[in-house]
């Protein structure tokens, strides 16, 4: 089993539409999460940080599920411009050891 | 502006010949990683850096190798017994390897071989 996988997509969505993506992780000493988003040819950049209470930016909502081992992101009303790779990301408690999933792609469609 | 830099944008390598690869940061952060990401993939670690003068390979550091000799800078060569070398490579730091903190990309190299 891989350490980190994401939903497969590609996701092509209307505008305005909700969006979610799961990310599942084999490693229950992780300790930190992150959605990371990457646009075409450039370099990964934090989207959120995730919270086990749950946290919420803007269009942006992400979940940690401890116990089943997966995070997820929402996106709603989507724009455009959220079109981009969405990257799950763990480290472990010393902030030594990150773990990308190898993203899900996102297509917003006018 | 405090980033974190790499140069060039684009590298081509020749057989057999060994290329290095510049991250510079000025955020004065203690960590700092080198990843490789293949078309369609996600990022795996070549080496990484929690402190000057010491570093630890990653899961795939064959054939690279790196030095750290100031906090700002985290060179990464790629010789010639990486026999597959054409890939995106990113630069990573973050600020306090006991907190777990966020990583911040530079902008990334592309390696391509002739």
């Amino acid at each position: 089993r891989k350490e980190v996988e994401q939903d497969p997509g590609p996701f092509n969505v209307p505008e305005g539409a909700t969006v979610a993506f799961n990310c599942t992780y084999s490693n229950s000493a992780s300790q930190s999460f992150f959605w990371y988003r990457q646009d075409c040819r450039k370099e990964p950049k934090l989207l959120m940080s995730v919270y086990s209470s749950g946290n919420e930016d803007g269009r942006f909502t992400a979940q940690l599920n401890r116990a089943s081992q997966y995070i997820s992101l929402l996106i709603r009303d989507s724009k455009l411009s959220d079109s981009a790779t969405y990257l799950c990301v763990l480290s472990d408690d010393y902030g030594q050891n990150f773990v990308f999933g190898p993203g899900t792609r996102l297509s917003v469609l006018p | 502006d405090g980033g974190i830099t790499q140069s060039p944008k684009y590298l081509f390598r020749k057989e057999g010949q060994n290329v290095t690869l510049s991250c510079e940061q000025n955020l004065n952060h203690d960590a700092m990683y080198w990843y490789r990401q293949d078309p369609g993939q996600g990022l795996r670690l070549i080496y990484y850096s929690q402190i000057v003068n010491d570093f630890q390979k990653g899961d795939i550091a064959e054939g690279y190798s790196v030095s750290r000799e100031k906090k700002e800078s985290f060179p990464l060569t790629v010789t010639s017994a990486q026999k597959n070398p054409t890939a995106f490579y990113l630069c990573a730091s973050s600020t306090d390897s006991g907190s777990a903190e966020t990583q911040y990309f530079g902008p990334g190299t592309r390696l391509l071989v002739l």
